[in-house]
Protein backbone atom coordinates (compact mmCIF):
# COMPACT_ATOMS: atom_id res chain seq x y z
CA UNK A 1 0.00 0.00 0.00
CA UNK A 2 1.22 3.73 -1.00
CA UNK A 3 1.32 6.08 1.40
CA UNK A 4 1.22 8.73 -1.11
CA UNK A 5 -1.14 8.32 -4.10
CA UNK A 6 0.25 10.60 -7.10
CA UNK A 7 -1.71 11.24 -10.31
CA UNK A 8 -1.65 10.32 -12.84
CA UNK A 9 0.83 8.60 -13.68
CA UNK A 10 1.43 8.97 -17.15
CA UNK A 11 1.06 12.33 -19.10
CA UNK A 12 2.23 13.12 -22.33
CA UNK A 13 1.54 16.58 -23.41
CA UNK A 14 2.44 19.22 -26.11
CA UNK A 15 4.57 21.72 -25.51
CA UNK A 16 2.48 25.26 -24.32
CA UNK A 17 -0.11 23.11 -22.37
CA UNK A 18 -0.93 23.17 -18.68
CA UNK A 19 -1.07 20.03 -16.20
CA UNK A 20 -1.48 19.68 -12.52
CA UNK A 21 -0.02 16.62 -10.89
CA UNK A 22 -2.28 15.34 -7.48
CA UNK A 23 -0.34 13.52 -4.44
CA UNK A 24 -3.38 12.29 -1.81
CA UNK A 25 -2.92 10.77 0.99
CA UNK A 26 -4.95 9.78 4.29
CA UNK A 27 -2.25 11.12 6.61
CA UNK A 28 -1.64 14.41 8.33
CA UNK A 29 2.06 15.34 7.18
CA UNK A 30 4.37 17.75 8.89
CA UNK A 31 5.72 18.79 5.90
CA UNK A 32 5.67 17.61 1.99
CA UNK A 33 8.27 17.68 -0.43
CA UNK A 34 8.18 17.46 -4.40
CA UNK A 35 11.28 16.25 -6.38
CA UNK A 36 11.73 15.91 -10.32
CA UNK A 37 14.17 13.18 -11.40
CA UNK A 38 15.57 12.90 -14.77
CA UNK A 39 16.48 8.63 -15.70
CA UNK A 40 19.91 7.48 -14.44
CA UNK A 41 20.08 10.43 -11.92
CA UNK A 42 18.91 10.93 -8.18
CA UNK A 43 15.92 13.25 -7.55
CA UNK A 44 16.07 16.66 -7.31
CA UNK A 45 14.23 18.78 -4.72
CA UNK A 46 11.80 21.29 -6.15
CA UNK A 47 9.99 22.59 -3.22
CA UNK A 48 9.02 22.30 0.64
CA UNK A 49 5.43 23.21 1.67
CA UNK A 50 5.01 23.50 5.67
CA UNK A 51 1.73 24.99 6.02
CA UNK A 52 -1.54 24.52 5.27
CA UNK A 53 -2.86 25.82 2.36
CA UNK A 54 0.26 27.18 1.21
CA UNK A 55 1.21 28.05 -1.84
CA UNK A 56 4.27 28.19 -3.40
CA UNK A 57 5.60 29.48 -6.63
CA UNK A 58 8.64 28.31 -8.54
CA UNK A 59 8.48 30.12 -12.17
CA UNK A 60 6.10 28.25 -14.35
CA UNK A 61 5.73 25.66 -11.14
CA UNK A 62 3.15 26.35 -8.46
CA UNK A 63 2.80 23.90 -5.69
CA UNK A 64 -0.11 23.70 -3.23
CA UNK A 65 -0.15 22.32 0.06
CA UNK A 66 -4.11 21.32 1.15
CA UNK A 67 -5.28 23.09 4.13
CA UNK A 68 -5.41 19.82 6.09
CA UNK A 69 -2.11 18.74 5.23
CA UNK A 70 -3.41 15.45 3.72
CA UNK A 71 -2.66 16.24 -0.17
CA UNK A 72 -0.48 18.54 -2.70
CA UNK A 73 -0.86 19.79 -6.01
CA UNK A 74 1.44 20.83 -8.39
CA UNK A 75 0.43 22.78 -11.33
CA UNK A 76 3.27 23.74 -14.42
CA UNK A 77 2.17 26.90 -16.95
CA UNK A 78 3.06 26.42 -20.22
CA UNK A 79 5.29 23.57 -20.19
CA UNK A 80 8.25 23.07 -22.24
CA UNK A 81 10.07 19.67 -23.30
CA UNK A 82 12.90 20.45 -20.39
CA UNK A 83 10.34 19.81 -17.94
CA UNK A 84 10.13 16.05 -18.73
CA UNK A 85 10.74 13.97 -16.22
CA UNK A 86 9.47 11.84 -13.01
CA UNK A 87 7.68 13.81 -10.61
CA UNK A 88 7.65 12.71 -7.19
CA UNK A 89 6.18 13.72 -3.95
CA UNK A 90 7.74 12.31 -0.57
CA UNK A 91 6.71 13.11 3.31
CA UNK A 92 8.52 12.56 6.15
CA UNK A 93 7.11 9.70 8.66
CA UNK A 94 7.87 8.98 12.12
CA UNK A 95 9.12 12.59 13.23
CA UNK A 96 11.63 12.90 10.20
CA UNK A 97 13.02 9.44 10.64
CA UNK A 98 11.76 8.33 7.12
CA UNK A 99 10.85 9.66 4.11
CA UNK A 100 8.02 8.15 1.75
CA UNK A 101 7.91 8.66 -2.02
CA UNK A 102 4.82 8.77 -3.90
CA UNK A 103 4.00 6.55 -6.67
CA UNK A 104 5.28 9.15 -9.20
CA UNK A 105 4.40 10.69 -12.60
CA UNK A 106 5.77 10.45 -15.50
CA UNK A 107 5.76 13.52 -17.55
CA UNK A 108 6.72 13.73 -21.32
CA UNK A 109 6.37 17.20 -22.85
CA UNK A 110 6.53 17.23 -26.41
CA UNK A 111 7.82 20.14 -28.64
CA UNK B 1 25.33 23.42 -1.91
CA UNK B 2 25.33 20.12 -0.53
CA UNK B 3 26.63 17.49 -2.31
CA UNK B 4 26.19 13.39 -1.96
CA UNK B 5 28.30 10.91 -4.09
CA UNK B 6 27.93 7.39 -4.61
CA UNK B 7 29.83 4.85 -6.24
CA UNK B 8 30.47 3.32 -8.30
CA UNK B 9 27.86 4.81 -10.50
CA UNK B 10 27.21 0.89 -12.51
CA UNK B 11 27.91 -2.01 -11.63
CA UNK B 12 27.48 -5.14 -13.59
CA UNK B 13 28.25 -8.91 -11.60
CA UNK B 14 27.71 -12.48 -11.62
CA UNK B 15 25.23 -14.11 -9.74
CA UNK B 16 25.93 -15.23 -6.37
CA UNK B 17 28.48 -12.33 -6.03
CA UNK B 18 28.49 -9.16 -3.15
CA UNK B 19 28.51 -6.17 -4.39
CA UNK B 20 29.38 -2.90 -2.26
CA UNK B 21 27.95 0.43 -2.69
CA UNK B 22 29.20 3.34 -1.34
CA UNK B 23 27.26 6.92 0.14
CA UNK B 24 29.69 9.78 1.06
CA UNK B 25 28.36 13.19 2.14
CA UNK B 26 30.91 15.04 0.71
CA UNK B 27 30.76 18.32 2.74
CA UNK B 28 28.29 17.97 5.94
CA UNK B 29 27.99 15.55 8.84
CA UNK B 30 25.02 12.95 8.25
CA UNK B 31 24.08 10.94 11.39
CA UNK B 32 21.20 9.75 9.00
CA UNK B 33 21.55 8.09 5.71
CA UNK B 34 18.92 6.45 3.64
CA UNK B 35 18.74 3.93 1.10
CA UNK B 36 16.20 3.37 -1.43
CA UNK B 37 15.65 1.20 -4.52
CA UNK B 38 13.89 1.85 -8.07
CA UNK B 39 12.89 0.04 -10.14
CA UNK B 40 12.61 1.01 -13.59
CA UNK B 41 9.11 3.44 -13.92
CA UNK B 42 8.46 3.05 -10.43
CA UNK B 43 8.80 4.84 -7.59
CA UNK B 44 11.90 5.35 -4.91
CA UNK B 45 10.91 2.05 -2.15
CA UNK B 46 13.13 2.98 1.01
CA UNK B 47 14.50 0.23 1.72
CA UNK B 48 16.70 1.06 5.38
CA UNK B 49 17.47 3.96 7.26
CA UNK B 50 21.46 4.02 8.33
CA UNK B 51 22.20 5.64 11.58
CA UNK B 52 25.84 6.00 12.33
CA UNK B 53 27.01 4.12 15.16
CA UNK B 54 23.80 1.95 14.70
CA UNK B 55 21.95 -0.75 13.40
CA UNK B 56 20.20 0.44 10.34
CA UNK B 57 16.55 -0.06 10.52
CA UNK B 58 14.74 -1.96 7.61
CA UNK B 59 11.74 -1.42 5.96
CA UNK B 60 9.18 -4.27 6.16
CA UNK B 61 9.93 -7.12 3.69
CA UNK B 62 13.68 -5.90 2.93
CA UNK B 63 15.86 -8.69 4.26
CA UNK B 64 18.86 -7.21 6.38
CA UNK B 65 21.19 -10.38 6.27
CA UNK B 66 21.00 -9.60 2.10
CA UNK B 67 21.28 -6.19 1.81
CA UNK B 68 24.35 -5.45 4.59
CA UNK B 69 24.27 -1.68 5.69
CA UNK B 70 27.27 0.01 7.57
CA UNK B 71 27.34 3.48 9.02
CA UNK B 72 30.60 3.69 10.33
CA UNK B 73 31.35 7.83 10.02
CA UNK B 74 29.49 10.97 9.45
CA UNK B 75 30.27 10.90 6.23
CA UNK B 76 29.88 7.56 5.13
CA UNK B 77 27.33 4.91 4.84
CA UNK B 78 27.79 1.49 2.52
CA UNK B 79 25.08 -0.90 1.39
CA UNK B 80 26.56 -4.40 0.24
CA UNK B 81 24.22 -6.50 -1.28
CA UNK B 82 24.91 -10.15 -0.75
CA UNK B 83 24.68 -13.43 -3.09
CA UNK B 84 23.36 -10.84 -5.53
CA UNK B 85 20.56 -12.21 -8.11
CA UNK B 86 19.35 -10.97 -11.08
CA UNK B 87 16.25 -9.64 -9.46
CA UNK B 88 18.08 -7.39 -7.42
CA UNK B 89 19.12 -5.64 -10.61
CA UNK B 90 17.57 -2.25 -10.29
CA UNK B 91 18.71 1.71 -9.44
CA UNK B 92 19.86 2.21 -5.70
CA UNK B 93 19.88 5.90 -4.22
CA UNK B 94 21.01 6.85 -0.78
CA UNK B 95 20.37 10.44 0.79
CA UNK B 96 21.52 11.63 3.61
CA UNK B 97 20.12 14.32 6.00
CA UNK B 98 22.37 17.42 7.48
CA UNK B 99 22.78 17.12 10.77
CA UNK B 100 23.33 20.92 10.92
CA UNK B 101 20.10 21.80 9.36
CA UNK B 102 15.94 21.50 11.11
CA UNK B 103 13.17 19.61 9.24
CA UNK B 104 14.61 16.70 7.87
CA UNK B 105 16.36 18.25 4.47
CA UNK B 106 17.79 15.36 2.67
CA UNK B 107 20.29 15.66 -0.28
CA UNK B 108 20.21 12.82 -2.70
CA UNK B 109 23.20 11.33 -4.14
CA UNK B 110 23.54 10.25 -8.31
CA UNK B 111 22.51 6.82 -8.02
CA UNK B 112 24.07 3.55 -8.68
CA UNK B 113 23.10 1.42 -11.23
CA UNK B 114 23.29 -2.71 -10.50
CA UNK B 115 22.98 -5.08 -13.29
CA UNK B 116 23.43 -9.16 -11.98
CA UNK B 117 23.85 -11.33 -15.02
Amino acid sequence: TQLLEQSPQFLSIQEGENLTVYCNSSSVFSSLQWYRQEPGEGPVLLVTVVTGGEVKKLKRLTFQFGDARKDSSLHITAAQPGDTGLYLCAAPSGGFNKFYFGSGTKLNVKP
Amino acid sequence: GAVVSQHPSRVICKSGTSVKIECRSLDFQATTMFWYRQFPKQSLMLMATSNEGSKATYEQGVEKDKFLINHASLTLSTLTVTSAHPEDSSFYICSARDRGTSGGYQYFGPGTRLLVL
